[in-house]
C-alpha cells in the first residue's frame, strides 16, 4: 500500500512570511496527487490536484501554488501568508481508487 | 460538477445504539462513494467504501448502503463504541483514479458510555 510523507508536522508562521510544504509518496508510481486544507471543526477543502509531473489544476483562487517536480513530491508554496491560511493541510494521492491521505501540516498564521 | 451533502452535522448515541449518517449527491456519473473516519488531530482513514454495482456491503459492524435511483448512500454502524467517536465523512467520484472525490461536510459522531 502507499506511504506519504508530509513535512513539517507543525509549524507557526508570521503573517507575510512565505510558506513550503513538502509530500512524498511511496509505493505507487504516477499517482493523482492533491492538497486539501481543513480549517478548524471544518470540512476537507480541496486545493489543488495533479495528474503528472508539472501539470496542476486549482480549485479555489487564493494566495497558495503547487508545484509538480517530480513523479511522487507534491509541494504546496505561499510567497505572502494570511491569517486565513491557518488550518491542517493534507497532501492524499490516489491510484485506482482509495485516496489516502498523509499525516497532515499544522499550519498557525499569526 | 459533483456536490454531496452530509447529514447529520453532529449525531449523539448511547454505547449500544446504531447510528445512521446518510448522504446525496449530485452528478448520475459517480461510482465510487468512500467513507472517512477522522479522530481528533488525526488524518482521514478510510473505513469502507462501495461502488455502483453494489447495493450494500459490510464489514464487521459497519455497513454502506447505496440507493443509485435515489443518488443516496448510507453508513449504518451498529452496537456502537466510545471509540467510534470520531468525524465522519462521505464521498463521491468515478471510480477512476484522476477523478476528484468531492467530500461532504462532516458528521461528528458522538458515543456515550
Amino acid at each position: 500500500s502507499q506511504t506519504i510523507h508530509q513535512w513539517p508536522a507543525t509549524l507557526v508562521q508570521p503573517v507575510g512570511s512565505p510558506l513550503s510544504l513538502e509530500c512524498t509518496v511511496e509505493g505507487t508510481s504516477n499517482p493523482n496527487l492533491y492538497w486539501y486544507r481543513q480549517a478548524a471543526g471544518r470540512g476537507l477543502q480541496l486545493l489543488f490536484y495533479s495528474v503528472g509531473i508539472g501539470q496542476i489544476s486549482s480549485e479555489v483562487p487564493q494566495n497558495l501554488s503547487a508545484s509538480r517536480p517530480q513523479d511522487r513530491q507534491f509541494i504546496l508554496s505561499s510567497k505572502k501568508l494570511l491569517l486565513s491560511d491557518s488550518g491542517f493541510y493534507l497532501c492524499a494521492s490516489r491510484g485506482s481508487g482509495e485516496l489516502f491521505f498523509g499525516e497532515g501540516s499544522r499550519l498557525t498564521v499569526l | 460538477g459533483e456536490n454531496v451533502e452530509q447529514h447529520p452535522s453532529t449525531l449523539s448515541v448511547q454505547e449500544g445504539d446504531s447510528a445512521v449518517i446518510k448522504c446525496t449527491y449530485s452528478d448520475s456519473a459517480s461510482n465510487y462513494f468512500p467513507w472517512y473516519k477522522q479522530e481528533l488531530g488525526k488524518r482521514p482513514q478510510l473505513i469502507i467504501d462501495i461502488r455502483s454495482n453494489v447495493g450494500e456491503k459490510k464489514d464487521q459492524r459497519i455497513a454502506v448502503t447505496l440507493n443509485k435511483t435515489a443518488k443516496h448512500f448510507s453508513l449504518h454502524i451498529t452496537e456502537t463504541q466510545p471509540e467510534d467517536s470520531a468525524v465522519y465523512f462521505c464521498a463521491a467520484s468515478g471510480d477512476t483514479g484522476f477523478q476528484k472525490l468531492v467530500f461532504g461536510t462532516g458528521t461528528r459522531l458522538l458515543v456515550s458510555p
